[in-house]
C-alpha cells in the first residue's frame, strides 16, 4: 500500500516564527512531489512543486527533500495569520499516479 | 491562468437519485479526474481519464461513473445516490499524458444526500 504520511496536527507558530511542516512517503519510485495549501471550505492550490533532492525556495516558502531518507518538508518564513490552512502533501508514485497525505492543519497565532 | 470549473457548489439530493456533477477545464490538459474529501480521510480518488471516452478507477470507484465525452468536460454520475456519498467533490486537471504533474482543482461541490 502505497502512502504518504503527516502529522494532522493541529500545529499551532507563533506569528513571525518558522513553521515546519514534514511528510514521509512510502514508494521508493517516487520522484515527484507536491506541497498544497487549502483554505477551510476551499480547495487546494499548489504551493510548491520538488523534484531533486535538496532545497528549493520560493518567497517565504521552502521546499525540502531527502529521497534517501523519503522525506519532505515545508517551511514557511516570517508566518502570517493568512498562512493558517491545512497544507497536503503530494507524491507521484512509480504508476504517475499523485498519493496525497491526509494534511496538517496550520495555526498561525498572532 | 488555468481555469477549472464545477457545475455546482452546493447540492442537496434524496437517496435513490442519480446525481450529475460536471467538470470543465480550459486548458486543454490530458488529465482530469475526480476525487472526495472528508475530515480526516484527505483525498480519495474515485476514476481519472486520460483521454476522451477513457476512464480508470481510482481507489473508490464503487457507486460513482464517470463520462468523458469531451476533452474539455468530465462528468461524475452517481446512479443511486445514498447517505454516505455525502462529501466535498473536487475535480482536477493536469497537462501531462501519465499524470504525476502538478494538478489543478476546480472550487469542489459540497453534496448532502438526505
Amino acid at each position: 500500500q502505497k502512502e504518504v504520511e503527516q502529522n494532522s496536527g493541529p500545529l499551532s507558530v507563533p506569528e513571525g516564527a518558522i513553521a515546519s511542516l514534514n511528510c514521509t512517503y512510502s514508494d521508493r519510485g517516487s520522484q515527484s512531489f507536491f506541497w498544497y495549501r487549502q483554505y477551510s471550505g476551499k480547495s487546494p492550490e499548489l504551493i510548491m512543486s520538488i523534484y531533486s533532492n535538496g532545497d528549493k525556495e520560493d518567497g517565504r516558502f521552502t521546499a525540502q527533500l531527502n529521497k534517501a531518507s523519503q522525506y519532505v518538508s515545508l517551511l514557511i518564513r516570517d508566518s502570517q495569520p493568512s498562512d493558517s490552512a491545512t497544507y497536503l502533501c503530494a507524491a507521484a508514485d512509480s504508476n504517475y499516479q499523485l498519493i496525497w497525505g491526509a494534511g496538517t492543519k496550520l495555526i498561525i497565532k498572532p | 491562468d488555468v481555469k477549472v470549473t464545477q457545475s455546482s457548489r452546493y447540492l442537496v439530493k434524496r437517496t435513490g437519485e442519480k446525481v450529475f456533477l460536471e467538470c470543465v477545464q480550459d486548458m486543454d490538459h490530458e488529465n482530469m479526474f475526480w476525487y472526495r474529501q472528508d475530515p480526516g480521510l484527505g483525498l480519495r480518488l474515485i476514476y481519472f481519464s486520460y483521454d476522451v471516452k477513457m476512464k480508470e478507477k481510482g481507489d473508490i470507484p464503487e457507486g460513482y461513473s464517470v463520462s468523458r465525452e469531451k476533452k474539455e468536460r468530465f462528468s461524475l454520475i452517481l446512479e443511486s445516490a445514498s447517505t454516505n456519498q455525502t462529501s466535498m467533490y473536487l475535480c482536477a486537471s493536469s497537462p501531462v499524458r501519465g499524470g504525476g504533474d502538478t494538478q489543478y482543482f476546480g472550487p469542489g461541490t459540497r453534496l448532502t444526500v438526505l
